[in-house]
This record gives structure tokens, sequence and C-alpha cells, in this order.
């Protein structure tokens, strides 16, 4: 089973509320990504996990918070949700082998902030 | 910064016609791999191609592909589009050898819509 599988596939919130999306994987895969995808613009990377160790980007470092408690989970928290949230959010897994490993995509979560 | 270019935003083409998607890119490592990911509506993206290795055409589905380190150049391609390619394409780059993981780049994607 090669699947990413990504909760809800659609969200709705309110400016200041908390959003959390959810992202599983069984591939025992040891790096998960989280991509924020607007459109006519590149896959914007936020974060990965590298087994344990999160890597944070530095322009979205204090706007995104995650945990991975496992090696198959790994999720995406907003802490108060702005309207420039408003994006698709792409989870992605990767086995990590060194530039040959490629990405496995979930079907991603549709953040719609009002 | 590693960094990929697609120039197209919307290419509209008739069914039967040839397919080129353009895509460059630069990078300070010599054996980074490049990628062609494919979106469908409503579908994960996937991966439609890949490749390290300079001036060697590699093919999946009908498309293929050659990677120009000359011209930092990984341009798509097909011979005769089908309605069923109508999708999204993602050119991608990743580098950072002998870290353990990968950072992947992304081009803003090449939205294909053929038409009958």
């Amino acid at each position: 089973d090669t699947t990413v599988k990504q909760n809800p596939r659609y969200k709705l919130a309110r400016v200041g509320k908390p959003v959390n999306l959810i992202c599983s994987q069984t591939m025992n895969h040891d790096t998960m990504y989280w991509y924020q995808k607007k459109p006519n613009q590149a896959p914007k990377l936020l974060l990965f996990y590298y087994d344990k160790i999160l890597n944070r980007e530095a322009d979205t470092f204090e706007k995104f918070q995650s945990s991975r408690p496992n090696n198959s989970f790994c999720s995406l928290y907003i802490g108060s949700a702005g309207l420039e949230y408003s994006a698709m959010y792409l989870c992605a897994s990767s086995p990590g082998q060194a530039n040959t490993g490629q990405l496995y995509f979930g079907e991603g979560s549709k953040l719609t902030v009002l | 910064g590693d960094s990929v270019t697609q120039k197209e935003g919307l290419v509209t083409l008739t069914e039967g016609l040839p397919v080129m998607l353009n895509c460059t890119y630069q990078t300070i490592y010599s054996n980074a791999f490049l990628f062609w990911y494919v979106h469908y509506l409503n579908e994960s993206p996937r991966l439609l191609l890949k490749s390290s290795t300079d001036n060697k055409r590699t093919e999946h589905q009908g498309f293929h592909a050659t990677l120009h380190k000359s011209s930092s150049s990984f341009h798509l391609q097909k011979s005769s589009a089908q309605l069923s390619d109508s999708a999204l394409y993602y050119c991608a780059l990743s580098d950072r050898p002998n870290t353990g993981y990968q950072n992947f780049y992304f081009g803003k994607g090449t939205s294909l819509t053929v038409i009958p």
C-alpha cells in the first residue's frame, strides 16, 4: 500500500481559530513533509520530519507547528488562522534514500479561512 | 538557492498534437535528481518520471524527458496528446545528497488541457 492519507479533505475555519490537519502513511517512510499550495504558485515547503527531528522553514517558522508521535503519523497545526492561510495543504512522505527517493503525496486538505 | 522554473502556466492543446512542457532549474549540486509529477483533479500528485543521468532519455506512460545538465533543463514531452493527459504537471528538483533526507523544490506547475 503506497497511500498517504490526509484528514480532513476540506476544512472551513474562522479567522483566529486553530486548525489541525492530519496525515498518515503506512510505508514506514522516515521523512514526512507538509507543503502549502496556492493557485498559480509552486508548492511551498513548510516543514518536514526526518525521523523524529523537525525541520521548519525560516519564513514559516512561527506560523506552523507539527508533531510526529510515531513513524506513521504527522500533524500540521495552525494556532490562529488568518485569511492568508487559505490554501491546499499537501502531505508527502519519502523513504529518505538520499537523492533517489520520490515523494508520495496525499490528496490534500483544502483549508478555507473566513 | 535551488529553484525550478516552469515558464508556461497554462497550455491548451488539440488531441493528437505533440506535448512539450518546459522545465529549467538551478542547483549547486552536480548529482541532483529531477522529477515530473502529475496531479489529476481530485487525486494525489504522483510521480511520472525521474532522472539524474545526464543526456539519458527516461520514459513512462508515453511521456519522456531527457536531463540536460549543460542547459539545466528537463522538458517533458509526448508525441501525441490524449484527452486523459489533462492535468497539472510539476517539475521538481531534489538535492542534498548524503544527509539521509531530501529537499524537494517545485516549479509553479503547468496546467495542461487537451481538447478534442
